[in-house]
């Protein structure tokens, strides 16, 4: 069964900063591969997801990530990070395109520092 | 947009009490999804349903049941609440398309069991 790790439950970086979430998984079959993110007091949004073809992935809010199959990698960046980005961020992967199977990580908290 | 929505945002009940969690979804989504969200633990999938009257179990379904008499509405069932099944319940839906898609959340439903 496939399964995610996130490095780091919780990630500081000040106002501008350069944002580095990591997430690694494990799967027997090539992944799907989603990034979520959750505001204070909300469900889950989609940020981006990988499916298949281009392996630099944009998502919304400036952020992207990159699939690297050689690392089992699937880092979630943003090159400058905002106040509004402070929120709990999840790695999801699945082996299934019904979406039957999807495994989440267990989540990193960023902190945005003015 | 679609619209997830858990019928009650806070709960309290005691413990042996009978607990249920209503989830609708208004965008005519094959597949439903109950999650249970602890700190440091991520989402663990509960149960999910992809059809009417369907129900499969996830990784943690001890203590739970479901129920999908239609398809627009996805019940938790606790029959006998216990302290250890304190904590935030989300709710999500998403087609079954042959695609990797999104899975859209509900705000949540936390639940105390005292």
């Amino acid at each position: 069964a496939q399964s995610v790790t996130q490095l780091g439950s919780h990630v500081s970086v000040s106002e501008g900063a350069l944002v580095l979430l990591r997430c690694n998984y494990s799967s027997s079959v090539p992944p799907y591969l989603f990034w979520y993110v959750q505001y204070p007091n909300q469900g889950l949004q989609l940020l981006l997801k990988y499916t298949t073809g281009a392996t630099l992935v944009k998502g919304i809010n400036g952020f992207e990530a990159e699939f690297k199959k050689s690392e089992t990698s699937f880092h979630l960046t943003k090159p400058s990070a905002h106040m509004s980005d402070a929120a709990e961020y999840f790695c999801a992967v699945s082996d299934d395109p019904n979406n039957n199977d999807m495994r989440f990580g267990a989540g990193t908290r960023l902190t945005v520092k003015p | 947009d679609v619209k997830v929505t858990q019928s009650s945002r806070y709960l309290v009940k005691r413990t042996g009490e009978k607990v249920f969690l209503e989830c609708v979804q208004d965008m005519d989504h094959e597949n439903m999804f109950w999650y249970r969200q602890d700190p440091g633990l991520g989402l663990r999938l509960i149960y999910f349903s992809y059809d009417v009257k369907m129900k499969e179990k996830g990784d943690i379904p001890e203590g739970y049941s479901v129920s999908r008499e239609k398809k627009e509405r996805f019940s938790l069932i606790l029959e006998s609440a216990s302290t250890n099944q304190t904590s935030m319940y989300l709710c999500a839906s998403s087609y079954i398309a042959g695609v990797p898609g999104e899975l859209f959340f509900g705000e949540g439903s936390r639940l105390t069991v005292l």
